[in-house]
């Protein structure tokens, strides 16, 4: 099984600060990557794939980039709205997640 | 407009059985491999179990294999979880996730639904 290992578990920031977590891989996971963010009550939603790929409909602001063992999601200028708990996932049998980065004002 | 709403959660002795419900909508349900995820209490996301389109692959995590059985009918764009010999581990929300590509497997998953909660208490 891969573990994924999130950093760090809190992240506290103002709004229009740049936000950089990371995610690292107990093992090769090539570019197969995702990343969640979930606000408290909500399900989760899925923002990146494959590492670098924006969802539909997710804002320019979020970015994500690494491969292999070492990933990074990148908000360029925290809105009101991007303060949740973000994770990763890896797409290898069986599918794990982080244990997530909470990003908090 | 894909939706997913789930059903069937509830308060169950240790060592019982629930079986969750899963009812999709918006998009060609039978194209899409399903999973469930489940997240306790203040915790994070952890995988349960996918299954392929046409039921013909299915896929567990090692905490509930031999327990739990996903399964799905497509006449009717309901996905399962049987859910046996419950343990207080167990306890969490249930959320059905809609695989990101036409693909036999769900590799990320693109939708949600809101959760059902399922609690394993005496």
């Amino acid at each position: 099984e891969i573990v994924l290992t999130q950093s760090p578990a809190t992240l506290s920031l103002s709004p229009g600060e740049r936000a950089t977590l990371s995610c690292t891989a107990s093992q090769s996971v090539g570019s197969y990557l995702a990343w969640y963010q979930q606000k408290p009550g909500q399900a989760p939603r899925l923002l990146i794939y494959d590492a670098s790929n924006r969802a539909t409909g997710i804002p320019a602001r979020f970015s994500g980039s690494g491969s292999g063992t070492d990933f990074t999601l990148t908000i360029s200028s925290l809105e009101p709205e991007d303060f949740a708990v973000y994770y990763c996932q890896q797409r290898s049998d069986p599918l794990t997640f982080g244990g997530g980065t909470k990003v908090e004002i | 407009e894909v939706q997913l709403l789930e059903s069937g959660g509830g308060l169950v002795q240790p060592g019982g059985s629930l079986r969750l419900s899963c009812a999709a909508s918006g998009f060609t349900f039978n194209n899409y491999a399903m999973s469930w995820v489940r997240q306790a209490p203040g915790k994070g996301l952890e995988w349960v179990s996918s299954i392929s389109g046409g039921s013909t692959s299915t896929s567990y995590a090692d905490s509930v294999k031999g327990r739990f059985t996903v399964s799905r009918d497509n006449s009717k764009n309901r996905l399962y979880l049987q859910m046996n010999s419950l343990r207080a581990e167990d306890a969490a929300i249930y959320y059905c996730a809609k695989g990101k590509y036409q693909l036999p497997k769900a590799y990320y998953f693109d939708y949600w639904g809101q959760g059902t909660l399922a609690t394993v208490s005496s």
